[in-house]
């Protein structure tokens, strides 16, 4: 089974909007990054946040970090039609530094 | 311009027909990767290599075969394809470890 599992699996919004992104996953971790995928491309890197940290930001993007909870979530805030893609959390297993896990993501669509 | 190129882009192949996806980078990267995309699966690894030299099995390593002989290519090698290989791949590649990876555009594989 899957470490990092997406909520919601899809998500609709208006332009301007936040957007909410949750991620559970099951084993302790390194660290939690999370990707964007334009339809069928390339991933991008969007940020990485590590297992002593609890919130970290880039521009519009802020991530939280809820070791306890084993969850993560990724805002991104006053949204664009630009923003419209897939997105997707990976871990690091504590322990297992050498492998990236990937969850099955979150597919946002923002409409203009 | 820093980049993880693949080739080919597309293939169509009968079962059986081996052939080589290449991937190279030009950063200079320790850690390159390759994974599978399929719809519902998310992205999982198939193999991984820390350096020169250097590689190990991912999470769906069955069928695939890889090679890192110099810093900059890793090869993937599918000896014998079967129809269940039908997939998008992705190589990727970063400093040091899984951690904010680079990834190429992708290969559509289709076998027949």
């Amino acid at each position: 089974s899957q470490q990092g599992e997406e909520d919601p699996q899809a998500l609709s919004i208006q332009e301007g909007e936040n957007a909410t992104m949750n991620c559970s996953y099951k084993t302790s971790i390194n660290n939690l990054q999370w990707y964007r995928q334009n339809s069928g491309r390339g991933l991008v890197h969007l940020i990485l946040i590590r297992s002593n940290e609890r919130e970290k930001h880039s521009g519009r993007l802020r991530v939280t970090l809820d070791t306890s909870k084993k969850s993560s979530s990724l805002l991104i805030t006053a949204s664009r039609a630009a923003d419209t893609a897939s997105y997707f959390c990976a871990t690091v297993l504590l322990g297992n530094t050498d492998k990236l896990i990937f969850g099955t993501g979150t597919r946002l669509q923002v409409f203009p | 311009e820093a980049q993880v190129t693949q080739n080919p882009r597309y293939l169509i192949t009968v079962t059986g027909k081996k052939l080589t996806v290449t991937c190279s980078q030009n950063m200079n990267h320790e850690y390159m990767s390759w994974y599978r995309q399929d719809p519902g699966l998310g992205l999982r690894q198939i193999y991984y290599s820390m350096n020169v030299e250097v590689t190990d099995k991912g999470d769906v390593p069955e069928g695939y075969k890889v090679s890192r002989k110099e810093k900059r290519n890793f090869p993937l090698i599918l000896e014998s394809p079967s129809p269940n290989q039908t997939s998008l791949y992705f190589c990727a590649s970063s400093f040091s470890g899984p951690n904010e990876q680079f990834f190429g555009p992708g290969t559509r594989l289709t076998v027949l």
